[in-house]
């Protein structure tokens, strides 16, 4: 079955950080484009980063460009997102999606929460 | 840029029909056949129903259906069943690197 389970999240202090991990199962993360996209508590849908199918190619929404990082291990199928200096503004649910070539995003990892908090 | 625009709400008895619109610029929307529909029930992850404007995910229910005109692109849930009622967000490619993919506000979908 294809599945993206997501792992990382808790609760962080302002201008703290955490690594989020995405662990795919069913196909190789290597061998698609793959995204991070959040959804702050009863809001709507956001986009994060995106890593393209060669992983030369990586891009950042404004608001968290220069303190999130994306990232791929293909060794152990996982794809990652370091997020530094994180603001209160961060606090979501964050998932894992799997891009097809038509640039929708068709499978989506169940989401695991970040709370940025003193 | 920023978010497409949703309407808020929408609602309908079972067996109606309804559309939802998602309104964006020529930038996103209106610029490429890259608008996708997703559905997601209340504490669940999205699910992809719509993608490149009107095909569905091979197996999806023929009763969910996109368009698109100009700026404004649609979906259309035909025969109203219960479990329907959720959040719904359209999605555009954009092609800036700043801001790869936008979402819309979204929609609550009501089955009276």
């Amino acid at each position: 079955e294809v599945q993206l389970l997501e792992s990382g999240g808790g609760l962080a202090q302002p201008g703290g950080s955490l690594r989020l991990s995405c662990a795919a199962s069913g196909f190789t993360v290597s061998s698609y484009a793959m995204s991070w996209v959040r959804q702050a508590p009863g809001k709507g849908l956001e986009w994060v980063s995106s890593i393209s199918t060669s992983g030369g190619s990586t891009y950042y929404a404004d608001s968290v460009k220069g303190r999130f990082t994306i990232s791929r291990d293909s060794s152990k199928n996982t794809l990652y997102v370091q997020m530094n200096g994180l603001r209160a503004e961060d606090t979501a649910v964050y998932y894992c999606a799997r891009r097809m070539t038509a640039r929708a995003f068709d499978i989506w990892g169940q989401g695991t929460m970040v709370t940025v908090s003193s | 840029q920023s978010a497409l625009t949703q309407p808020a709400s929408v609602s309908g008895s079972p067996g109606q029909s309804i559309t939802i619109s998602c309104t964006g610029t020529s930038s996103d929307v209106g610029g490429y056949n890259y608008v996708s529909w997703y559905q997601q029930h209340p504490g669940k992850a999205p699910k992809l129903m719509i993608y490149e404007v009107t095909n569905r995910p091979s197996g999806f229910s023929n009763r969910f259906s996109g368009s698109k005109s100009g700026n404004t692109a649609s979906l259309t849930i035909s025969g109203l069943h219960t479990e329907d009622e959720a959040d719904y967000y359209c999605s555009s490619y954009t092609g800036s690197s700043a801001l790869l993919y936008v979402f819309g506000t979204g929609t609550k979908v009501t089955v009276l």
